[in-house]
């Protein structure tokens, strides 16, 4: 069964300094992998996702995750971090049994300080 | 364009009365989903509709919650006889199809809080 693992419940990072949020799957086909963003009191957003197209994925807000296969990994990178990203940052895969059906991971938090 | 949207957006409830939640999807999505997202359960998938029926009710909680679709758009998520431990943001999400890379496009959510 498809799954996702997120290391790290709360990052912080200065403003302007790298930002890396992880995520690990658990998954029995090739997966479809995506990187959602929670605002305060919105619904999420999605920032990027993997189709196997490409193994370096660029999303919106200067994100992008690298999928890697030997490692099982698709983590989110940023290089200079912004106050505006603070937010809830979501990891999820789809299980694709029955339509886009997503499993998400549990949740980073990420702070920036100025 | 108009995004997935929830009615109410804030619904307080005693515990023991039934509740309605209201989505309108993105207009054209025939696939749409129900997520609950609460304190230390993350985001538990509830049901996904395609058009009017729903494959997969895999995660409604219990026989108190049910859901249906109208006129391949509108849908209610219902819960009967609420309980406390029904408190949380309701989550509706909408995609175009139901193909593995169509995103999902989220609704801001409906937080229900069962007193």
């Amino acid at each position: 069964a498809q799954s996702v693992t997120q290391l790290g419940s709360h990052v912080s990072v200065s403003e302007g300094a790298l930002v890396l949020l992880r995520c690990n799957y658990s998954s029995s086909v090739p997966p479809y992998l995506f990187w959602y963003v929670q605002y305060p009191n919105q619904g999420l957003q999605l920032l990027l996702k993997y189709t196997s197209a490409a193994t370096l994925v660029k999303g919106i807000n200067g994100f992008e995750a690298e999928f890697k296969k030997s490692e099982t990994s698709f983590h989110l990178t940023k290089p200079s971090a912004h106050m505006s990203d603070a937010a809830e940052y979501f990891c999820a895969v789809s299980r694709g049994e029955y339509g886009n059906k997503l499993v998400f991971g549990a949740g980073t938090i990420l702070r920036v300080k100025s | 364009g108009a995004g997935v949207s929830q009615s109410p957006s804030n619904k307080v409830t005693e515990k023991g009365k039934d509740v309605e939640l209201r989505c309108d999807p993105i207009s054209g999505h025939t696939a749409l989903y129900w997520y609950r997202q609460s304190l230390g359960q993350g985001l538990e998938f509830l049901i996904y509709f395609q058009g009017n029926s729903a494959p997969d009710k895999s995660g409604l909680p219990s026989d108190r919650f049910s859901a249906e679709r109208t006129g391949g758009s509108v849908s209610t998520l219902t819960i009967q006889r609420t309980q406390q431990e029904d408190s949380a943001v309701y989550l509706c999400a909408s995609s175009l199809d139901s193909s593995y890379n169509s995103p999902l496009h989220f609704g801001n959510g409906t937080r229900l809080t069962v007193t």
